[in-house]
Parts: structure tokens; C-alpha cells; sequence
């Protein structure tokens, strides 16, 4: 079992619609925990940054962490279609600062 | 964010020849450096820890004298791909923790190497 799992998609929606990406993971000592988006062959671009548990909003980009179900999300409102791209979750320990990535959701957003 | 910057970001090499990736964080300063590498459609896998002043750490699986790493500096840290083979083509990515105390890490562009 991989210690972070995320849906790789794609997953298509309409221009406007709200978008919901799920990482669930199985490593209790993860505490920081992140959203990357990566367009095809470029770097991974920084999207949200939490710690722990809460909400976090930026924007269009909402980051909800909920530790005690080991589960995490990135919603997206009003998509747009240069939001399509993948979107890899990551998140690692206290006191191990490599991060561990899911194996990220391709997203498209139709016109 | 902070900016972190690789070179090359494409390179073609022989097979048996070695191919040097550097990652420099331009706007602050990284004792330490991370890099990654990821095959088509998959995700970023950790090979190394750069560790500025002391020696890197290595995933469990990566060959640490296939591939060499120097942090040389706060700002630069260099891959070395030595003896390179078909199986090493892939996308190698670099990050960097924007500061001492948090884990928020920026990424570099990103070196497709091509190993022919």
C-alpha cells in the first residue's frame, strides 16, 4: 500500500464548475501537507502550504486537512482552463522535510 | 514564492557518458536541497537529500555512485548522472525549503535528460 493515494484522473469538468481533489494517506507523523500543480513537463508550482488540521483558502483554492480521517482536499472554484493541469498532493513528517507526493490528478477543463 | 532555478533544462547524452544537472536558489538561501526524479506519467519519487557542507543522503535503491551529488554552496547543488544509461532517461527536479523552521518547499523547472 502506498503511503499517499490519490486518484490520477483525468478528471474532466466544464469552465465554471467547482473541482474536488482527494489525497487520503496512511503515515499518522505527516504534518504539513501541500498542493502542487505541474503543467506537462515543468516543475511542480506551489499551491497551498498547511499544517495540521484546518482550512486554509487562497483565492479560488481552498485546502481543508482533516488528520483524525487521514484526508485531504483542494477545491477549485470557477474553474478555468488554465487550471488544466496535474495536481499532485504532498506531505511529510515533523523533522523530515522531503515530502512524499501522491501520484497526482490530471485535470481538464473544458471551454 | 522563492525561485528556484535548474540547468539544463534539456540535455542529450551518449550512454556510458556522465551529465551534470545544477539547481540554484536564487532569492534565498538552502543548506539543504531535495531531488526528484519522475518517468513519464508517474509521480516525483525522492532519490536525495543535499545536505550544504556535509555529505547527501540516498533513498533506499539509489546508487550513490551513479549518481553524485555536490551541494557546493547555499544557493547550488549539482546532480551528477556518471556512466549514463537508457534506463536513466527521465525528469529530475530539484526543491528547496523556503525556510529553516516551515516545509514549504519550491521546485525547480525541471532537466529531462535523454540518455541515447
Amino acid at each position: 500500500q502506498k503511503e499517499v493515494e490519490q486518484d490520477p484522473g483525468p478528471l474532466s469538468v466544464p469552465e465554471g464548475a467547482i473541482v474536488s481533489l482527494n489525497c487520503t494517506y496512511s503515515n499518522s507523523a505527516f504534518q504539513y501537507f501541500m498542493w502542487y500543480r505541474q503543467y506537462s513537463r515543468k516543475g511542480p508550482e506551489l499551491l497551498m502550504y498547511t499544517y495540521s488540521s484546518g482550512n486554509k483558502e487562497d483565492g479560488r483554492f481552498t485546502a481543508q486537512v482533516d488528520k483524525s480521517s487521514k484526508y485531504i482536499s483542494l477545491f477549485i472554484r470557477d474553474s478555468q482552463p488554465s487550471d488544466s493541469a496535474t495536481y499532485l498532493c504532498a506531505m511529510s513528517a515533523a523533522g523530515r522535510r522531503a515530502l512524499t507526493f501522491g501520484s497526482g490528478t490530471r485535470l481538464q477543463v473544458q471551454p | 514564492g522563492a525561485v528556484v532555478s535548474q540547468h539544463p533544462s534539456w540535455v542529450i547524452c551518449k550512454s556510458g557518458t556522465s551529465v551534470k544537472i545544477e539547481c540554484r536558489s536564487l532569492d534565498f538561501q538552502a543548506t539543504t536541497m531535495f531531488w526528484y526524479r519522475q518517468f513519464p506519467k508517474q509521480s516525483l519519487m525522492l532519490m536525495a537529500t543535499s545536505n550544504e557542507g556535509s555529505k547527501a543522503t540516498y533513498e533506499q535503491g539509489v546508487e550513490k555512485d551513479k549518481f553524485l551529488i555536490n551541494h557546493a554552496s547555499l544557493t547550488l547543488s549539482t546532480l551528477t548522472v556518471t556512466s549514463a544509461h537508457p534506463e536513466d532517461s527521465s525528469f529530475y527536479i530539484c526543491s528547496a525549503p523556503w525556510t529553516s523552521g516551515e516545509n514549504e518547499q519550491y521546485f525547480g523547472p525541471g532537466t529531462r535528460l535523454t540518455v541515447t
